[in-house]
């Protein structure tokens, strides 16, 4: 079946520091690939999506490539902050499983920023 | 446009009772599902509606169950509650039930308190 792999977390870097969160899939199809981040006390927000290979998704500074040839969605941002601490989520959407579209979701990894 | 609603945001319920907690999805939005998160096992999906018929259910016992209604509303009922049942439910809609782009917007869930 349709498993995501991220990395363990907690991560935790200084404010300006450079992020990657590795994440990995498998899939039947050709599936859709999401972030998805949960700050503390609240749900789950999009983050950004990709739907094809080689599709760059990308919001509020955060980026992630669809690479087909190495299964992945690395969620990555060039200089965070603080408020960027939460816990990040990837998740697949694939209807050739079956034909249900609902989504595969990674164990979440969480970010600690420090000032 | 108003986000997601879940009633109530935090429930204390003693072991054997049951419960319902209440979604209102986006306007417009036919599709609601649900997930159980818990630290233990992450976000696990326990069922989706489309248009007042359940299309997709996950792997949870029949205690676990749910409606829709004609406005789109939905509530899940959890019988004969346990303490395992404890865990934070989050409730998530989207316009469509499936597609290459199948979005999902979550409320801020009900945390659910078995003593």
């Amino acid at each position: 079946g349709d498993s995501v792999t991220q990395m363990e977390g907690p991560v935790t870097l200084s404010e300006e520091a450079f992020l990657t969160i590795n994440c990995t899939y498998t899939a039947t199809g050709y599936p859709s690939l999401f972030w998805y981040v949960q700050y503390p006390g609240e749900g789950l927000q999009l983050l950004l999506k990709a739907t094809k290979a080689d599709d760059k998704g990308s919001n509020k500074g955060f980026e992630a490539t669809y690479r087909k040839e190495t299964t992945s969605f690395h969620l990555e941002k060039g200089s965070v902050q603080v408020s960027d601490s939460a816990v990040y989520f990837c998740a697949l959407s694939d209807g050739a499983s079956g034909g249900s579209y609902i989504p595969t979701f990674g164990r979440g990894t969480s970010l600690i920023v420090h000032p | 446009k108003a986000g997601v609603t879940q009633t109530p945001r935090y429930l204390i319920k003693t072991r054997g009772q049951q419960v319902t907690l209440s979604c209102s999805p986006i306007s417009g939005h036919r599709s609601v599902s649900w997930y159980q998160q818990t630290p233990g096992q992450g976000l696990q999906f326990l069922f989706e509606y489309f248009s007042e018929t359940q299309r997709n259910k996950g792997n949870f016992p029949g205690r676990f169950s749910g409606r829709q209604f004609s406005n789109s509303r939905s509530e899940m009922n959890v019988s004969t509650l346990e303490l395992g049942d404890s865990a934070l439910y989050l409730c998530a809609s989207s316009r469509t039930s499936g597609g290459a782009s199948y979005e999902q917007y979550f409320g801020p869930g009900t945390r659910l308190t078995v003593t």
